[in-house]
């Protein structure tokens, strides 16, 4: 299976922040990248696809990059909706795997 | 947009088979760009994707589950369903189901995503 590690694990900012979370795949991933944004009793949301492409409806404050086995997502001006865990998958190979999650806290 | 709606028993017993169905509303369940997909969340822990369904009636599973996994779907009915035997208390988690949406990307890649989800039900073992 394909390994996805996020770092930091956790992480705090303030409102208006700017944070950036990377990921890295075990292997060459391509751009079959994916971001999710997750808050507890609620849906998960797609964020980012293929790496870079924002989903729509999805705020222009989030943005993907990378490609092969590194990857970030940046959020801009945090505002108080975007305090969650957010995940990376890969898409690239079944099984799909997710990233343990980051927890974004104020 | 979709809507999906998980439903299912609220416990099931260690040994038994764990049932659950999602329902999809919206008119992409025929659309050959989507997959029917099943995910789970441990206490504390992260995702894991457990298979997905074509309205075909393909599935394909994650391999560390397949011996005991069954996903069909009833295109009548606009929902596809999930069976888990032999479950043990390392199966209790918040069982999601969610669209997988085949995006083509500048008509060279295809590259799939989980676009929409349920709100997700508790299943204890």
């Amino acid at each position: 299976d394909i390994q996805m590690t996020q770092s930091p694990s956790s992480l705090s900012a303030s409102m208006g922040d700017r944070v950036t979370i990377t990921c890295r795949a075990s292997q060459n991933i391509g751009i079959y990248l994916n971001w999710y944004h997750h808050k507890p009793g609620k849906a998960p949301n797609l964020l980012i696809f293929a790496a870079s492409s924002l989903q729509s409806g999805v705020s222009s404050r989030f943005t993907g990059s990378g490609s092969g086995t590194d990857f970030t997502l940046t959020i801009t001006s945090l505002q108080p909706e975007d305090f969650a865990t957010y995940y990376c998958q890969q898409t690239h190979t079944t099984p799909y795997t997710f990233g343990q999650g980051t927890k974004l806290e104020i | 947009q979709l809507q999906l709606l998980e439903s299912g028993p609220g416990l099931v017993k260690p040994s038994e088979t764990l049932s659950l169905t999602c329902t999809v509303s919206g008119d992409s369940f025929s659309n050959d760009n989507y997959y029917w997909a099943w995910i789970r969340q441990p206490p504390g822990k992260g995702l894991e994707w457990i298979g997905s369904i074509n309205y075909s009636g393909s599935p394909y599973y994650n391999p560390s589950l397949k011996s005991r996994l069954t996903i069909s779907i009833d295109t009548s009915k606009n929902h596809f369903s999930l069976s888990l035997n032999s479950v043990t208390a390392a199966d209790t988690a918040v069982y999601y189901c969610a669209s997988q949406r085949r995006i083509s990307i500048f008509g060279l890649l295809i590259v799939p995503a989980f676009d929409y989800w349920g709100q997700g039900t508790l299943v204890p073992v």
